[in-house]
């Protein structure tokens, strides 16, 4: 899987677009870039993933470049209540079988604090 | 959506006692399940995928006698730790999917924090 680099923390208003950057220079063809977020003593949960377009669900929105070297993970109005660490992980392509799929590889991730 | 169910949420036990922990897929099958464990301001690591028939397998550094996996139906894996030691104290999280065909989306349950005393 290539790796992943976050910042290790950032700050947002209450209210304001949370911008949460991911640098995976090494990705190949057939990865995916999946963002999970783990708030304070929970297990993790799933936000969004993408390939090469943009993408939008109920939760985020996921900003993919060109190149697909690096992305962005965007909370456009955030709350107090995504205050959390947030991980970008980088894993091979949707496919049923083989017995590494599913294993997700966590780094360090991002500490979003979001403050009033 | 998909939920996953982790049972106990927390425990404290006494050096050398066993403790079993339950993950459960509430809404759907799973063949396969996974565990992670995560110390204080630590990410997740991977231990053992759980395997429903058939047996775990191990990340490198992780004892099989010491982590007893079983996964004895579609919604349940149970992670028993084994005369547990101080050293295990830590936070343990299960996760499944519900697709066969989008396997890397998890769905991780709350969590076990677990401390031996």
């Amino acid at each position: 899987d290539a790796k992943t680099t976050q910042p290790p923390s950032m700050d947002c208003a209450e209210g304001r677009a949370a911008n949460l950057p991911c640098n995976h220079s090494t990705i190949s063809g057939n990865e995916y870039v999946y963002w999970y977020r783990q708030i304070h003593s929970q297990g993790p949960q799933y936000i969004i993933h993408g390939l090469k377009n943009n993408e939008t669900n109920e939760m985020a929105s996921l900003i993919i470049t060109e190149d697909r070297k690096s992305s962005t993970l965007i909370l456009p109005h955030a709350t107090l209540r995504d205050t959390a660490v947030y991980y970008c992980i980088v894993r091979v392509a949707l496919q049923a079988g083989g017995t590494s799929y599913g294993k997700l590889t966590f780094g360090q991730g991002t500490i979003l604090t979001v403050h009033p | 959506g998909a939920v996953v169910s982790q049972h106990p949420s927390r425990v404290i036990c006494k050096s050398g006692t066993s403790v079993k922990i339950e993950c459960r897929s509430l809404d759907f099958q799973a063949t396969t399940m996974f565990w992670y464990r995560q110390f204080p301001k630590k990410s997740l690591m991977l231990m053992a995928t759980s395997n429903e028939g058939s047996k775990a397998t191990y990340e490198q550094g992780v004892e099989k006698d010491k982590f007893l996996i079983n996964h004895a139906s579609l919604t349940l894996s149970t992670l028993t730790v084994t005369s547990a030691h101080p050293e295990d104290s830590s936070f343990y999280i299960c996760s499944a999917s519900p697709s066969v065909l989008a396997k890397n989306i998890q769905y991780f349950g709350a969590g076990t924090r677990l401390s031996v005393l």
